[in-house]
């Protein structure tokens, strides 16, 4: 019952923006979209997430479409370092069990030289 | 990284032995998770802990139990290991602000 589908890999090179796309288009109204990330053999590491208004940190930027469904992960400027599996999730933002994160497969990115 | 350890990093077990794996963190969050990760798979939630003593179960806790008698430690313990736990295990606790997560290293187990 995967609540978010993501195309399976993309490439960019290396000091371009890298847009990550993912769809949710069964998003209640209550969840947010949260989007990690996880390097080879690392732990996966929390990137950003937003309800329904654009957002942006030091990592990243969350574009969300108004009607909720879609949302866009934007790395500004992809360095090799950023190679890694980029998972996309919806989850209420209360914590438990209820908010446990279930990664799907995400989407491999690789950026070259 | 919110101050996450586990341990051992790697180890190698029998079946049959009993085997515990320990998270750590130095942040005093409440909440506490144990996930395996599997090709395939994707990241699984084991149990999860809500506070001191409180803990409940995730979709794949049979064959695990965890215990948490202060708030840094959370434990993570399978009691006769079998070849279909060889897994990567992550440690994860829930940030203050946004219910978002932070993972530990993981511990990479092997049971032969």
């Amino acid at each position: 019952d995967a609540k978010t589908t993501q195309p399976p890999s993309m490439d960019c090179a290396e000091g371009r923006a890298a847009n990550l796309p993912c769809n949710h288009s069964t998003i209640s109204g209550n969840e947010y979209v949260y989007w990690y990330r996880q390097i080879h053999s690392q732990g996966p590491q929390y990137i950003i997430h937003g309800l329904k208004n654009n957002e942006t940190n030091e990592m990243a930027s969350l574009i969300i479409t108004e009607d909720r469904k879609s949302s866009t992960l934007i790395l500004p400027h992809a360095t090799l370092r950023d190679t890694a599996v980029y998972y996309c999730i919806v989850r209420p933002q209360a914590p438990g069990a209820n908010s446990k994160l279930t990664f799907g497969k995400g989407i491999t990115l690789s950026v070259r030289p | 990284d919110a101050g996450i350890t586990q341990s051992p990093r790697h180890k190698v077990t029998e079946t049959g032995t009993p085997v515990t794996l320990r998270c750590h963190q130095t942040e005093n969050h409440r909440y506490m998770y144990w996930y395996r990760q599997d090709p395939g798979h994707g990241l699984r939630l084991i149990h999860y802990s809500y506070g001191v003593k409180d803990t409940d179960k995730g979709e794949v806790s049979d064959g695990y139990s965890v215990s948490r008698s202060k708030t840094e430690d959370f434990l993570l313990t399978l009691e006769s290991a079998t070849s279909s736990q060889t897994s990567v295990y992550f440690c994860a606790i829930t940030g203050r602000e946004f219910n978002e997560q932070y993972f530990g290293p993981g511990t990479r187990l092997t049971v032969t």
